[in-house]
């Protein structure tokens, strides 16, 4: 089926651990974004790629690193895990500046 | 920032009775896009509705309609004869036109009673 595939589902990391989360879509979408979701506080947005090989900061880049491997690939990257970054963890893609927003399943992540 | 409130943190609805989850957002955009979102129990973000801050007419889709006012800058989410499978989060977002990043209200949790 047509969408946006995420892995992990879920991971657990010790405080101070790297790991990267893998982001795929095949609708031939231009953008790709990462959101993080905390309890009471919605969806914001960490970094996205407006295109292939641009990428940009959203509101909470901070810990954070980006590769946009290709139009099809966006992966997130935490180099030193720490315990403010337990969330789950969204990949989504649109066309370029389109309305519509297609999510994955979502990663949930904790650090220890 | 855009600010996204939804004011209601909970919601309880009684099975086959209409139920309103309110919206609201600051913006100084005269062009803009409102969405809403269920979430389930699952974790996945399923998109409902969305309006256009040009359109005329409320969006509607299937059970889902959007009460949208704009000079009150509120676009509630009108879930008609509700389901048990319509408990789930709830978050509205707004984009601006060409914009990278879609702002989220915080979101209702909807329990629907049997």
């Amino acid at each position: 089926n047509a969408g946006v595939t995420q892995t992990p589902k879920f991971q657990v990391l010790k405080t101070g651990q790297s790991m990267t989360l893998q982001c795929a879509q095949d609708m031939n979408h231009n953008s790709m974004y990462w959101y993080r979701q905390d309890p009471g506080m919605g969806l914001r947005l960490i970094y996205y790629s407006a295109s292939e090989g641009t990428t940009d900061k959203g509101e909470v880049p901070n810990g954070y690193n980006v590769s946009r491997l290709n139009k099809r690939e966006f992966s997130l990257r935490l180099e030193s895990a720490a315990p403010s970054q337990t969330s789950v963890y969204f990949c989504a893609s649109s066309e370029a500046g389109g309305w519509g927003y297609t999510f994955g399943s979502g990663t949930r992540l904790t650090v220890v | 920032a855009q600010k996204i409130t939804q004011t209601q943190p909970g919601m309880f609805v009684q099975e086959k009775e209409a139920v309103t989850l309110d919206c609201t957002y600051d913006t100084s955009d005269q062009s803009y896009g409102l969405f809403w979102y269920k979430q389930p129990s699952s974790g996945e973000m399923i998109f409902l509705i969305y309006q256009g801050s040009y359109d005329e007419q409320n969006a509607t889709e299937g059970r889902y309609s959007l009460n949208f006012q704009k000079a009150r800058k509120s676009a509630n989410l009108v879930i008609s004869a509700s389901q048990l499978g319509d408990s789930a989060m709830y978050f509205c977002a707004k984009k601006r036109p060409g914009a990278n990043n879609l702002f989220f209200g915080t979101g209702t949790r909807l329990t629907v009673i049997p």
